[in-house]
């Protein structure tokens, strides 16, 4: 079955540096990747998405790359502020299977004035 | 941008009783709603995806007889626990997505359940 792992491990980095989270996922050819910011109690807020045929993508201080070869997507965000600070998911989506969505276990930043 | 509330944020419930939680999408046309359990530190799990009009499609290992889905209109889903047990005791979240690239889901607040 698939299997997506997030670092469970916190990171902490220092405000203004530039954090990079990673997810891999074993035995799934995702259509699409998506990531997701969650704060404690509430429920997931969509950042990026990219698509299997997609290397790259941006929206202001985020970043997102996607190695189907390495079945690996990692996540940046440049410049970094203390409000980064959260719980961030990536989630895959299939092509074959549209609507059905393997979510990783997250990672949790934590961003440091 | 799009909105989804759920309504209640917060319920206790005794063992046996029954549970509703109410998903709506606030500014937007839902074709399709999901709903999801998280325990603490873990995943979102699928629980079940429901279109608007039909039945359910519930992920192997939840039973449809105790997690009643009800996607009454293109605005509302509901989901209702069923005879709850401690076990049931969760973080529920709904998320719904209106069929527009690209693809996003937007997440509700979540319902945190605590069955005693």
């Amino acid at each position: 079955s698939q299997k997506i792992e997030q670092n469970s491990e916190a990171l902490n980095i220092q405000e203004g540096k530039t954090a990079t989270l990673t997810c891999n996922y074993t035995n799934y050819s995702p259509a699409y990747l998506q990531w997701y910011r969650q704060d404690p109690g509430r429920g997931p807020v969509f950042l990026l998405l990219i698509r299997e045929n997609e290397k790259e993508k941006r929206k202001e201080r985020l970043k997102v790359t996607f190695d189907t070869t390495l079945k690996q997507s990692l996540f940046h965000i440049t410049a970094s502020q203390p409000a980064d600070s959260a719980t961030y998911l990536c989630a895959l989506e299939g092509r074959s299977n549209f609507n059905k969505f393997y979510f990783g276990s997250g990672t949790k930043l934590n961003v440091k004035p | 941008g799009a909105v989804v509330s759920q309504h209640p944020s917060r319920v206790i419930c005794k063992s046996g009783t029954s549970v509703k939680i109410e998903c709506r999408s606030l500014d937007f046309q839902a074709t399709t709603m999901f709903w999801y359990r998280q325990f603490p530190k873990q995943s979102l799990m699928l629980m079940a995806t429901s279109n608007e009009g039909s039945k359910a499609t519930y992920e192997q290992g939840v039973e449809k007889d105790k997690f009643l889905i009800n996607h009454a209109s293109l605005t509302l889903s509901t989901l209702t626990v069923t005879s709850a047990h401690p076990e049931d005791s969760s973080f529920y979240i709904c998320s719904a997505r209106d069929g527009q690239v690209p693809y996003e889901q937007y997440f509700g607040p979540g319902t945190r359940l605590t069955v005693t």
